[in-house]
């Protein structure tokens, strides 16, 4: 079956630090992969996407991230965080059952950042 | 755009009462989810339709939970009779060739 694993259920970081997010999946076929953030209160926002190409994906406020096949992996990545950065994170899966397209989660990171 | 239109936005009822979560899709997409959201679980996928048919509903967890699209702007998603466990965020999300667009949510509480 189709999975999403973070590695991180909590982390927290001073303002400037530098994040990492670990996101592995387990899906066979062709994948879609997603990043997506909820801020306090609020609903699920993109913050960038996979579908092909060059495996290193930028997306919206300074993030990016890295597709790397072989390790089943799309880490999520930024140089220097900011106390609005403070959110939940999202890990997120596009598979393919049945000739049909789902969206799998993560359990998701919660991100602190203190000033 | 409107995006996708969740309503209510809140709802809080009793236990044992019937809750109907409301969405509009976006028009034109293909695909419309319904999720839930609690500490304890995550965001779980319920059911998704496809061309306003059920395609999976593995996820709904009980007979009490049943999912309508009757047309491709409107589906409704309830809970009868609802329990206390039911509290959570009930997100609804659709998409067109994988960009998914989430609702803003209906925060249940069942008291």
């Amino acid at each position: 079956a189709q999975s999403v694993s973070q590695h991180n259920h909590h982390v927290i970081l001073s303002e400037a630090a530098s994040l990492e997010l670990g996101c592995n999946y387990s899906y066979g076929g062709t994948v879609n992969l997603f990043w997506y953030v909820q801020y306090p209160g609020q609903h699920l926002q993109l913050l960038l996407k996979y579908f092909s190409g060059d495996p290193l994906v930028k997306g919206i406020k300074g993030f990016e991230a890295e597709f790397i096949k072989s390790k089943f992996s799309f880490n999520l990545r930024k140089p220097s965080v900011q106390w609005s950065d403070t959110a939940e994170y999202f890990c997120a899966v596009n598979a393919r059952s049945g000739g049909y397209n789902k969206l799998i989660f993560g359990a998701g990171t919660r991100l602190a950042v203190h000033p | 755009d409107a995006g996708v239109i969740q309503s209510p936005r809140h709802e809080v009822t009793e236990m044992g009462q019937e809750v109907t979560l409301r969405c509009k899709p976006i028009s034109g997409h293909d695909y419309l989810f319904w999720y839930r959201q609690t500490m304890m679980r995550g965001l779980e996928l319920l059911i998704y339709f496809n061309n306003n048919v059920p395609i999976d509903d593995s996820g709904m967890p009980e007979d009490r939970f049943s999912a309508k699209m009757p047309n491709a702007s409107f589906s409704t998603l309830k809970i009868q009779p609802s329990e206390p466990r039911d509290s959570a965020v009930y997100f609804c999300a659709s998409t067109k060739r994988s960009s998914y667009t989430f609702g803003s949510g209906t925060r249940l509480t069942v008291v």
